[in-house]
């Protein structure tokens, strides 16, 4: 599996925007970037996910680089809810279909 | 539910002890994965399911882990002489469609269980 690198933990002051990078220099040309996060005692919850474009919805926007060897999830005020922890995952589906977690950013919003 | 649902929430084993623990998909949902996550890591995979067909076990640690989907939809992760290393929280996710290729993939609260 192509193989993410995301910072270990990053801070935020409240209604701030946040920009988690992540690099996927491995990345291949049918792999989808999908960001989930995890909230203390709960299973992960889908972000966004995208191909090659920018994407946006209500949650966050993902912005990919042009050659796709990096992108950011960036959340446009953070709030004391979205501390979590951040994971940033590629997946290529076929019979290969599966997210593969790392370790993720830990992301620390103060008041 | 609307979400995936998980039982039991809790599960407190002896070691030797064997467990089951279930999970309910969104319905509709052909896809459905288990994971394991251990305190402070990330979510690890363990086997995936089309419908009743398991495609991918790569990730069962060892054969005391059986899973099963007997009717593509409620699916069971069996540990059979559960060891302290079993210790962790397995989550169940599903997916609406099979084979990926940017699918959103939902996942449960999981499933606690601790080996005394």
């Amino acid at each position: 599996d192509a193989k993410t690198t995301q910072p270990n933990s990053m801070e935020s002051n409240e209604e701030e925007p946040v920009h988690l990078p992540c690099n996927h220099s491995t990345i291949s040309g049918t792999d989808y970037i999908h960001w989930y996060r995890q909230l203390p005692s709960q299973g992960p919850e889908y972000v966004i996910h995208g191909l090659t474009s920018n994407v946006n919805n209500r949650m966050a926007s993902l912005a990919i680089a042009e050659d796709r060897k990096s992108s950011t999830l960036i959340l446009h005020r953070a709030t004391l809810r979205d501390a979590a922890v951040y994971y940033c995952i590629l997946e290529s589906g076929g019979s290969n279909y599966k997210l593969t977690f790392g370790k993720g950013t830990l992301l620390t919003v103060n008041p | 539910g609307a979400g995936v649902s998980q039982s039991p929430r809790y599960k407190v084993a002896k070691r030797g002890q064997d467990v089951a623990l279930r999970c309910d998909p969104i319905s509709g949902h052909v896809s459905l994965f288990w994971y394991q996550q251990a305190l402070g890591q990330g979510p690890e995979f363990l086997t995936y399911f089309q419908n009743e067909a398991q495609l991918d076990k790569s990730g069962l640690p060892s054969d005391r882990f059986f899973a099963e989907r007997p009717e593509g939809s409620v699916s069971t992760l069996k540990i059979q002489r559960t060891q302290q290393e079993d210790s962790a929280v397995y989550l169940c996710a599903s997916s609406l469609y099979p084979g990926g290729a940017g699918n959103t993939i939902y996942f449960g609260e999981g499933s606690w269980l601790t080996v005394v």
